[in-house]
């Protein structure tokens, strides 16, 4: 059974990068797109965009310019770097694994970890 | 810009049916856009329901179903149960390895 767990820091200060790392375990990171999925207090989710072990990425339009994802399959985690943030990116971030045909979307999801952005 | 819609709320008697839907601002939903059904409770992550519009993901009780109902993305609830009270969101795939959330809908039974 594939289990996923977020980690980074809680609080980012306005500007700064966020930085957060998904650890799969249970499974291998090869093969399936992995995603970073965010929501804001008491709004909806929204998609960030899939990072894929071959360097294949896709990334939501409206974040593109300040959004990265990789993958490391050498410690079997992806990442997410998201630049120049502001109040409005504070949200639950949840990583997740889609399903082996990518037009499925997600079968697996993190628990979520809280990224508050404050000075 | 897509847009996914779906009903803010909706609410349902036990054991009731309710059926909550999924559009686009641009037009009509069909299984190309591979629609997806996720749940979740308070304080808790999502939960895969349905995807490709109309299998269900492991675990999940046969009451759910899914189904394309004119021009929307449909998610059916039969026999409605008292923790099915929860947000459900569906997803669509809008190409070029896109894909966009609906602002979800938000199910109350009583």
């Amino acid at each position: 059974q594939v289990q996923l767990q977020e980690s980074g820091p809680g609080l980012v200060k306005p500007s700064e990068t966020l930085s957060l790392t998904c650890t799969v375990s249970g499974g291998s990171i090869s093969t399936y797109y992995w995603s970073w999925i965010r929501q804001p207090p008491g709004q909806g989710l929204e998609w960030l965009g899939n990072s894929h072990y071959s360097g294949s990425t896709n990334y939501n339009p409206s974040l593109k310019s300040r959004v990265t994802m990789s993958v490391d399959t050498s410690k079997n985690q992806f990442s997410l770097n998201l630049s120049s943030v502001t109040a409005a990116d504070t949200a639950v971030y949840y990583c997740a694994r889609f399903f082996s045909y990518y037009y499925h979307g997600v079968d697996v999801w993190g628990q979520g970890t809280t990224v508050t952005v404050s000075s | 810009q897509t847009v996914v819609t779906q009903e803010p709320a909706f609410s349902v008697s036990p054991g009731g049916t309710v059926t909550l839907t999924c559009g686009l601002n641009s037009g009509s939903v069909s299984t190309s856009y591979y629609p997806t059904w996720y749940q979740q409770t308070p304080g808790q992550a999502p939960r895969t329901l349905i995807y490709n519009t109309d299998s269900r993901s492991s675990g999940v009780p046969d009451r759910f179903s899914g189904s394309i109902l004119g021009d929307t993305a449909a998610l059916t609830i039969t026999g409605a149960q008292a923790d099915d009270e929860s947000d459900y969101y569906c997803a669509l795939y809008v190409g070029s390895g896109l894909w966009v959330f609906g602002g979800g809908t938000k199910l109350t039974v009583l």
